[in-house]
């Protein structure tokens, strides 16, 4: 079975701060894992994901995620918040060999001027 | 060209009338899904079509029904619908695991 966790369904950070989401997941099998992002009035676009390459992810807008097996986790990072970051992050999970998602109940990213 | 198109976006309608979303995919999937996002934000799988195929069917109102003509297109008509339908409704498609593709969402408000 698998399942996804996002811990913070409510973040705030201040303008130039790090920014940290943070996802666990638990999977029997090697997963794929993602994120989204959902900015208002819109759909989920992908941010990056992890399949099996390089531990550390890079994605667009200056976000990157680092796999960590014995944690369970793939949280995603970025060093300077904008305030076009604020917006719904959404942590995703699928078995490599199969075509279901799961998915987190997202995290709502506020960012402070 | 949009990769995963649906539509309408937005939908407002009475309770007890029946609609329809249609959703094309151009990315040449194998698999496509319906989710529902409430206002809370959560994602709950309803259905997915692998090759026109039913796969998954979540815990879903008998007045949900989705078609699949073909393996590009999966609609989803609502029948008698209720206050609570009202929500974002997704469709998606991936090719296996590897990365799912949204729309952008239809509103639908059930007054």
């Amino acid at each position: 079975a698998q399942s996804v966790t996002q811990l913070g369904s409510h973040v705030s950070v201040s303008e130039g701060a790090l920014v940290l989401l943070r996802c666990n997941y638990s999977s029997s099998v090697p997963p794929y894992l993602f994120w989204y992002v959902q900015y208002p009035n819109q759909g989920l676009q992908l941010l990056l994901k992890y399949t099996s390459a390089a531990t550390l992810v890079k994605g667009i807008n200056g976000f990157e995620a680092e796999f960590k097996k014995s944690e369970t986790s793939f949280h995603l990072t970025k060093p300077s918040a904008h305030m076009s970051d604020a917006a719904e992050y959404f942590c995703a999970v699928s078995p490599w060999a199969g075509n279901q998602f799961y998915f987190g109940t997202g995290t709502s990213l506020t960012v402070i001027p | 060209d949009t990769a995963v198109s649906q539509t309408p976006k937005y939908l407002v309608t009475q309770m007890g009338n029946d609609k329809s979303i249609k959703c094309e995919q151009n990315l040449g999937h194998d698999t496509m899904y319906w989710y529902k996002q409430d206002s809370k934000k959560f994602l709950k799988i309803m259905f997915s079509y692998n090759n026109k195929e039913l796969i998954i069917n979540e815990t879903v109102p008998n007045r949900f029904s989705p078609k699949s003509p073909d393996k590009a297109h999966l609609n989803l008509h609502i029948n008698s619908l209720e206050l609570g339908d009202s929500a974002v409704y997704f469709c998606a498609s991936s090719q296996g695991g590897d990365t799912i593709y949204f729309g952008e969402g239809s509103w639908l408000t059930v007054v």
